[in-house]
Protein backbone atom coordinates (compact mmCIF):
# COMPACT_ATOMS: atom_id res chain seq x y z
CA UNK A 1 0.00 0.00 0.00
CA UNK A 2 1.25 4.08 -0.76
CA UNK A 3 2.01 5.91 1.76
CA UNK A 4 2.76 9.81 2.12
CA UNK A 5 4.05 11.61 4.94
CA UNK A 6 4.26 15.05 6.14
CA UNK A 7 6.83 15.35 8.85
CA UNK A 8 6.19 19.21 9.24
CA UNK A 9 2.83 19.84 11.59
CA UNK A 10 3.33 23.31 11.26
CA UNK A 11 5.44 26.17 9.38
CA UNK A 12 5.29 29.59 9.56
CA UNK A 13 6.56 31.98 6.85
CA UNK A 14 6.81 36.01 6.54
CA UNK A 15 4.65 37.38 4.01
CA UNK A 16 6.49 37.78 0.73
CA UNK A 17 9.14 35.20 1.97
CA UNK A 18 9.34 31.69 0.39
CA UNK A 19 8.89 28.49 2.44
CA UNK A 20 9.02 24.84 1.74
CA UNK A 21 6.96 22.09 2.66
CA UNK A 22 8.50 18.64 2.81
CA UNK A 23 6.57 15.29 1.24
CA UNK A 24 7.99 12.02 1.03
CA UNK A 25 5.63 9.14 -0.16
CA UNK A 26 6.31 4.83 -0.35
CA UNK A 27 5.13 3.37 -3.19
CA UNK A 28 6.42 0.21 -5.80
CA UNK A 29 4.80 1.54 -8.95
CA UNK A 30 6.50 3.31 -11.48
CA UNK A 31 3.63 5.50 -12.68
CA UNK A 32 1.46 7.52 -10.66
CA UNK A 33 0.73 11.08 -9.58
CA UNK A 34 1.65 13.25 -7.05
CA UNK A 35 -0.68 16.39 -5.63
CA UNK A 36 -0.55 19.58 -3.33
CA UNK A 37 -4.23 20.40 -1.87
CA UNK A 38 -4.88 23.51 0.30
CA UNK A 39 -7.49 23.48 2.43
CA UNK A 40 -8.30 26.86 3.73
CA UNK A 41 -10.40 27.43 7.24
CA UNK A 42 -13.36 27.07 4.86
CA UNK A 43 -12.39 23.58 4.17
CA UNK A 44 -13.07 23.49 0.60
CA UNK A 45 -10.01 21.56 -0.55
CA UNK A 46 -8.46 23.16 -3.53
CA UNK A 47 -5.86 22.05 -6.16
CA UNK A 48 -2.58 23.84 -5.96
CA UNK A 49 -0.46 21.66 -8.10
CA UNK A 50 0.14 18.43 -9.80
CA UNK A 51 2.75 16.50 -10.59
CA UNK A 52 2.86 13.51 -12.90
CA UNK A 53 5.64 10.95 -12.33
CA UNK A 54 6.87 10.34 -15.74
CA UNK A 55 7.76 13.95 -16.30
CA UNK A 56 11.23 14.27 -15.51
CA UNK A 57 10.70 18.76 -15.23
CA UNK A 58 9.18 19.96 -11.89
CA UNK A 59 5.30 21.01 -12.34
CA UNK A 60 4.53 25.10 -11.36
CA UNK A 61 1.73 27.42 -11.01
CA UNK A 62 2.70 31.36 -10.72
CA UNK A 63 4.37 31.03 -7.00
CA UNK A 64 4.13 27.56 -6.65
CA UNK A 65 6.62 24.80 -7.91
CA UNK A 66 7.52 21.52 -6.65
CA UNK A 67 10.71 19.21 -6.57
CA UNK A 68 9.66 16.41 -7.43
CA UNK A 69 12.86 13.48 -6.96
CA UNK A 70 11.41 10.45 -7.66
CA UNK A 71 14.27 8.17 -6.76
CA UNK A 72 14.38 9.70 -3.08
CA UNK A 73 10.36 9.73 -3.35
CA UNK A 74 10.09 12.88 -2.41
CA UNK A 75 7.94 16.20 -3.05
CA UNK A 76 7.91 19.21 -1.56
CA UNK A 77 6.34 22.22 -2.28
CA UNK A 78 8.13 25.47 -2.84
CA UNK A 79 5.46 28.68 -1.98
CA UNK A 80 7.70 31.98 -3.68
CA UNK A 81 6.13 35.32 -2.26
CA UNK A 82 3.83 34.02 0.35
CA UNK A 83 0.75 36.06 0.50
CA UNK A 84 -1.49 36.02 4.06
CA UNK A 85 -4.40 34.47 1.81
CA UNK A 86 -1.67 31.35 1.46
CA UNK A 87 -2.37 30.51 5.15
CA UNK A 88 -3.65 26.94 5.27
CA UNK A 89 -3.64 23.29 5.68
CA UNK A 90 -1.72 21.60 2.68
CA UNK A 91 -1.85 18.29 1.85
CA UNK A 92 0.16 16.06 -0.33
CA UNK A 93 -1.31 13.80 -1.86
CA UNK A 94 -0.74 9.96 -4.10
CA UNK A 95 -2.65 8.53 -6.82
CA UNK A 96 -1.83 5.74 -9.01
CA UNK A 97 -1.74 5.49 -12.34
CA UNK A 98 -3.57 2.75 -12.90
CA UNK A 99 -7.05 2.86 -14.86
CA UNK A 100 -9.76 1.68 -12.10
CA UNK A 101 -11.94 3.18 -10.05
CA UNK A 102 -10.67 2.31 -6.75
CA UNK A 103 -7.10 2.98 -8.08
CA UNK A 104 -8.11 6.90 -8.74
CA UNK A 105 -8.11 7.19 -4.97
CA UNK A 106 -6.13 9.62 -3.33
CA UNK A 107 -3.89 8.81 -0.70
CA UNK A 108 -3.23 11.57 1.60
CA UNK A 109 -0.58 12.93 4.18
CA UNK A 110 -1.19 14.29 7.53
CA UNK A 111 -1.03 17.99 6.32
CA UNK A 112 1.03 20.84 7.25
CA UNK A 113 -0.58 23.77 8.70
CA UNK A 114 0.66 26.96 7.30
CA UNK A 115 0.65 30.61 8.65
CA UNK A 116 1.70 33.76 7.02
CA UNK A 117 2.64 36.21 9.30
CA UNK A 118 3.26 39.95 8.63
CA UNK B 1 -13.90 25.05 -12.91
CA UNK B 2 -15.91 22.16 -12.19
CA UNK B 3 -18.15 22.36 -9.56
CA UNK B 4 -19.27 19.96 -7.15
CA UNK B 5 -21.66 20.52 -4.78
CA UNK B 6 -22.85 19.06 -1.38
CA UNK B 7 -26.06 19.10 0.42
CA UNK B 8 -26.44 20.08 3.55
CA UNK B 9 -23.56 21.90 4.88
CA UNK B 10 -24.61 20.96 8.13
CA UNK B 11 -26.61 18.68 9.70
CA UNK B 12 -27.06 18.29 13.78
CA UNK B 13 -29.07 15.01 14.56
CA UNK B 14 -30.72 12.51 17.31
CA UNK B 15 -28.21 9.81 17.81
CA UNK B 16 -30.27 6.66 16.11
CA UNK B 17 -31.25 8.82 13.67
CA UNK B 18 -30.24 8.52 9.73
CA UNK B 19 -28.97 11.06 7.87
CA UNK B 20 -28.21 11.04 3.99
CA UNK B 21 -25.78 13.88 2.30
CA UNK B 22 -25.88 14.13 -1.16
CA UNK B 23 -22.65 15.02 -3.97
CA UNK B 24 -23.59 16.72 -6.85
CA UNK B 25 -21.31 17.41 -10.02
CA UNK B 26 -23.24 20.32 -11.41
CA UNK B 27 -20.92 20.73 -15.27
CA UNK B 28 -19.65 17.45 -16.12
CA UNK B 29 -20.93 13.72 -15.19
CA UNK B 30 -18.89 11.92 -12.78
CA UNK B 31 -18.86 7.60 -13.01
CA UNK B 32 -16.54 7.61 -9.94
CA UNK B 33 -17.41 10.04 -6.55
CA UNK B 34 -15.58 9.18 -3.44
CA UNK B 35 -16.08 10.07 0.29
CA UNK B 36 -13.52 11.22 2.68
CA UNK B 37 -14.19 11.55 6.72
CA UNK B 38 -12.17 14.30 8.19
CA UNK B 39 -11.67 14.32 11.74
CA UNK B 40 -10.58 18.00 13.42
CA UNK B 41 -7.08 18.93 12.52
CA UNK B 42 -6.70 15.32 10.63
CA UNK B 43 -6.07 14.17 7.20
CA UNK B 44 -8.70 13.18 4.54
CA UNK B 45 -9.12 9.48 5.44
CA UNK B 46 -11.24 7.78 1.98
CA UNK B 47 -14.41 6.05 3.28
CA UNK B 48 -15.58 4.53 -0.45
CA UNK B 49 -15.48 4.45 -3.81
CA UNK B 50 -18.32 5.18 -5.56
CA UNK B 51 -19.20 3.80 -9.10
CA UNK B 52 -22.46 4.97 -10.80
CA UNK B 53 -24.35 1.88 -11.67
CA UNK B 54 -22.63 -0.62 -9.33
CA UNK B 55 -22.08 -1.10 -5.78
CA UNK B 56 -19.62 1.03 -3.79
CA UNK B 57 -16.17 -0.09 -2.95
CA UNK B 58 -15.63 0.42 0.99
CA UNK B 59 -11.92 0.81 2.28
CA UNK B 60 -11.30 -1.53 5.06
CA UNK B 61 -12.72 -0.75 8.58
CA UNK B 62 -15.64 0.86 6.98
CA UNK B 63 -18.88 -0.72 7.75
CA UNK B 64 -20.83 -0.87 4.63
CA UNK B 65 -24.30 -1.59 6.40
CA UNK B 66 -23.85 1.72 8.42
CA UNK B 67 -22.34 3.86 5.69
CA UNK B 68 -24.95 3.70 2.74
CA UNK B 69 -23.60 4.65 -0.79
CA UNK B 70 -25.71 5.22 -3.47
CA UNK B 71 -24.87 6.39 -7.08
CA UNK B 72 -27.77 6.55 -9.12
CA UNK B 73 -26.83 8.90 -11.66
CA UNK B 74 -23.75 10.51 -13.19
CA UNK B 75 -24.21 13.72 -11.00
CA UNK B 76 -25.04 12.15 -8.07
CA UNK B 77 -23.93 9.75 -4.94
CA UNK B 78 -25.18 9.67 -1.83
CA UNK B 79 -23.94 8.47 1.42
CA UNK B 80 -26.44 8.00 4.11
CA UNK B 81 -25.46 7.86 7.55
CA UNK B 82 -27.74 5.19 9.37
CA UNK B 83 -28.26 4.95 12.81
CA UNK B 84 -25.90 7.57 13.80
CA UNK B 85 -23.97 8.38 16.81
CA UNK B 86 -21.75 10.64 18.32
CA UNK B 87 -18.66 9.33 16.88
CA UNK B 88 -20.28 9.58 13.80
CA UNK B 89 -19.76 13.35 14.24
CA UNK B 90 -17.03 14.62 11.54
CA UNK B 91 -16.54 16.64 8.34
CA UNK B 92 -17.67 15.01 5.23
CA UNK B 93 -16.30 15.42 1.85
CA UNK B 94 -16.97 13.72 -1.05
CA UNK B 95 -14.80 14.07 -5.00
CA UNK B 96 -16.51 13.77 -8.27
CA UNK B 97 -13.70 12.24 -10.82
CA UNK B 98 -14.06 14.19 -14.20
CA UNK B 99 -11.53 12.49 -16.20
CA UNK B 100 -8.49 10.01 -15.20
CA UNK B 101 -6.39 12.37 -13.75
CA UNK B 102 -8.40 15.38 -12.01
CA UNK B 103 -10.96 14.77 -8.93
CA UNK B 104 -13.01 17.67 -7.75
CA UNK B 105 -13.85 18.19 -4.23
CA UNK B 106 -16.98 19.56 -2.61
CA UNK B 107 -17.51 22.31 0.23
CA UNK B 108 -18.07 19.04 2.69
CA UNK B 109 -20.51 18.64 5.09
CA UNK B 110 -20.19 18.97 8.99
CA UNK B 111 -22.38 15.68 10.75
CA UNK B 112 -23.19 16.63 14.47
CA UNK B 113 -24.96 13.68 16.06
CA UNK B 114 -25.81 14.39 19.78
Amino acid sequence: AQTVTQSQPEMSVQEAETVTLSCTYDTSESDYYLFWYKQPPSRQMILVIRQEAYKQQNATENRFSVNFQKAAKSFSLKISDSQLGDAAMYFCAYRSDRNTGTASKLTFGTGTRLQVTL
Amino acid sequence: GAVVSQHPSWVICKSGTSVKIECRSLDFQATTMFWYRQFPKQSLMLMATSNEGSKATYEQGVEKDKFLINHASLTLSTLTVTSAHPEDSSFYICSARRTQNTQYFGPGTRLTVL
